[in-house]
């Protein structure tokens, strides 16, 4: 079946500028997650859906950074007023989930945000 | 912050096994042992995951020590599209979020 995936593969903006990513996670998926991915580095974790349960948003780096998900669908991440320190690829992940366990995450091809 | 130490890079032949080693002394008994690798501009992908007993599945095995403070994921036949980074996670998987803290892993070069 499909996997996880994520729009636009690429994007370019200017410092200043808001952008919206876009994910849409395996169907049937409870969990989804949002990591960013500098240069040469390991992903940091941004943020976490679970179902209809609060979401983990410990991992945004400010208040620019946010994001939605509309029931166990599609998630965007919003990043308003693009700094360069924002050019990273930004990784989507989904995964099942079930009571006290929970299983591999998926992740997408990730969109690679650079700001000029 | 991550709670693993791998070694940052490693080389293998192609055919022969790779043995990536992983060290998380500080794992507590709810947590898992997961590895995930990154081939080059793509998505991190799942191998495979163990509690304490060994772990085998058509990609890879998981060696977890006795005291669960170290483990080694074993590729039998590396090919050169085994070519990656391979990052050793431990996670708990009750209650909470569980996002997945990644290290910086280690890059494996498998050479012709």
């Amino acid at each position: 079946g499909a996997g996880v995936s994520q729009s636009p593969s690429n994007k370019v903006t200017e410092k200043g500028k808001d952008v919206e990513l876009r994910c849409d996670p395996i169907s049937g998926h409870t969990a989804l997650y949002w990591y960013r991915q500098r240069l040469g580095q390991g992903l940091e974790f941004l943020i976490y859906f679970q179902g209809n349960s609060a979401p983990d948003k410990s991992g945004l780096p400010s208040d620019r950074f946010s994001a939605e998900r509309t029931g166990e669908s599609v998630s965007t991440l919003t990043i308003q007023r693009t700094q360069q320190e924002d050019s990273a690829v930004y990784l989507c992940a989904s995964s099942l989930r079930s009571g006290a366990n929970s299983y591999e995450q998926y992740f997408g091809p990730g969109t690679r945000l650079t700001v000029t | 912050d991550a709670k693993t130490t791998q070694p940052p890079s490693m080389d293998c032949a192609e055919g022969r096994a790779a043995n990536l080693p992983c060290n998380h002394s500080t794992i507590s008994g709810n947590e898992y042992v997961y590895w995930y690798r990154q081939i080059h501009s793509q998505g991190p992908q799942y191998i495979i995951h163990g509690l304490k007993n060994n772990e085998t599945n058509e990609m890879a095995s998981l060696i977890i020590t006795e005291d669960r403070k170290s483990s080694t994921l074993i590729l039998p036949h590396a090919t050169l599209r085994d070519t990656a980074v391979y990052y050793c996670i431990v996670r708990t998987t009750q209650g909470g979020s569980e996002k997945l803290v990644f290290g910086k892993g280690t890059k494996l070069t498998v050479n012709p």
